[in-house]
């Protein structure tokens, strides 16, 4: 069964520090997601491509987080510098198209925790 | 204002018992997607089901059905004969039919399935 890759599961940082977030979606999927989770909410975009376009990249706190995916397949999430406030769960998801009816498939995450 | 609401913060059952995970949500667009995610603690989003703005039957898969009442704007979540495994945070989201069809996710319900 085809899966959403994410790397590293986990992910210790110390604070002012770079961390990258990999990401390969479901074959075939167009539209990839990165959504982070704070502990006890639920996810929240940060940023939508269609093949290798951002289509939505309104929640991304653009001074510290960037977001690319090259040829449109595989992606890296970028935080530069990590921030405490950004220990989460990073997820990524993937879908066959952007249309309403589209199924999401979701990564295992990475878990960040800054020091 | 909330699009999709979750009231039940936690939520128990006993096990072989079922169980109605509540999710309401608001859009004006006639055409959306509903969803239903489980997350144990491991942190992966599973999806379970997913039910059409236009589906006229309530969709089912396995011991999942989602009760749609379109006119209360409803999609709650039926999971019958429980087991330990579903213990879990489980999500409702939307995605409307417009714009970039973000998806948008509840704040999630935390169900405990009791032996």
């Amino acid at each position: 069964e085809a899966e959403v890759a994410q790397s590293p599961r986990y992910k210790i940082t110390e604070k002012s520090q770079a961390v990258a977030f990999w990401c390969d979606p479901i074959s075939g999927h167009a539209t990839l997601y990165w959504y982070r989770q704070i502990l006890g909410q639920g996810p929240e975009l940060l940023v939508q491509f269609q093949d290798e376009s951002v289509v939505d990249d309104s929640q991304l706190p653009k001074d510290r987080f960037s977001a690319e995916r090259l040829k449109g397949v595989d992606s890296t999430l970028k935080i530069q510098p990590a921030e405490l406030g950004d220990s989460a769960m990073y997820l990524c998801a993937s879908s066959y198209t952007s249309g309403p009816t589209d199924t999401q498939y979701f990564g295992p995450g990475t878990r960040l925790t800054v020091l | 204002a909330q699009k999709i609401t979750q009231t039940q913060p936690g939520m128990f059952v006993q096990e072989k018992e079922a169980v109605t995970l509540d999710c309401t949500y608001d859009t004006s667009d006639p055409s959306y997607g509903l969803f239903w995610y489980k997350q144990p603690s491991s942190g992966e989003m599973i999806f379970l089901i997913y039910q059409g703005s236009y589906d006229q039957q309530n969709a089912t898969e396995g011991r999942y059905s989602l009760n749609f009442q379109k006119a209360r704007k409803s999609a709650n979540l039926v999971i019958s004969a429980s087991q330990l495994g579903d213990s879990a945070m489980y999500f409702c989201a939307m995605r409307e039919g417009s714009g970039t069809y973000k998806y948008i996710f509840g704040t999630g319900t935390r169900l405990k399935v009791l032996a």
